[in-house]
């Protein structure tokens, strides 16, 4: 099974900021099998990006993906106060799982 | 527009059995797998295991097989989660969420239906 270990488990940023969260896999993810989710209190996860770097329908250009292999970076260009929740990586190769989460909070 | 809505609230006791549902609409449902996710209190996300509605293959997590039966009716486009024998650390958030074009990320999810497992 891979582990995806994300870091930092929380980041305080302040509006207007720009924000980067990290996944690391214990193996490498094939085809680049990585997706990021958005979840808020009291919500259902919402899909931001797919295949590592693919946005989801509806998502902001300021949300962004990147990496390859095991290292993966989701960037938010400049956040919003909308943008405060907590934040999953997946790997949805032969046996999925997802990484604990980073909390982005208000700093 | 795709909606995946789930069966309510369920408060249960030790060793009591239970299925909880996830209708979906506004697409193929044959067409896309069904997942479920569980989310504990106050933690993060588990990917359970998923079905293909249109001739039911079925995969679990490890950590979940043989612990919980996934299945779907295609007929009336409803997958399901059941339990034979529940305890306390079933009590969770379980999500049913729709799977993107032959790749297991989910793109749509249903509300959730908590459960809670108590004497």
């Amino acid at each position: 099974e891979i582990v995806l270990t994300q870091s930092p488990g929380t980041l305080s940023l302040s509006p207007g900021e720009r924000a980067t969260l990290s996944c690391r896999a214990s193996q490498s993810v094939s085809s680049s099998y990585l997706a990021w989710y958005q979840q808020k209190p009291g919500q259902a996860p919402r899909l931001l990006i797919y295949g590592a770097s693919n946005r989801a329908t509806g998502i902001p250009d300021r949300f962004s993906g990147s990496g390859s292999g095991t290292d993966f970076t989701l960037t938010i260009s400049r956040l919003e106060p909308e943008d405060f929740a907590v934040y999953y990586c997946q790997q949805y190769g032969s046996s999925p799982t997802f990484g604990q989460g980073t909390k982005l909070e208000i700093k | 527009e795709v909606q995946l809505v789930q069966s309510g609230a369920e408060v249960k006791k030790p060793g009591e059995s239970l299925k909880i549902s996830c209708k979906g609409s506004g697409h193929s449902f044959n067409s896309y797998w069904i997942g479920w996710v569980r989310q504990m209190p106050g933690k993060g996300l588990e990917w359970m295991g998923i079905i293909y509605p249109g001739d039911s293959d079925t995969r679990y997590s490890p950590s979940f097989q043989g612990q919980v039966t996934i299945s779907a009716d295609k007929s009336i486009s409803i997958a399901y989660l059941q339990w034979s024998s529940l305890k306390a650390s079933d009590t969770a958030m379980y999500y049913c969420a729709r799977s993107g074009a032959a790749s297991y990320y989910f793109d749509y999810w249903g509300q959730g239906t908590p459960v809670t497992v108590s004497s």
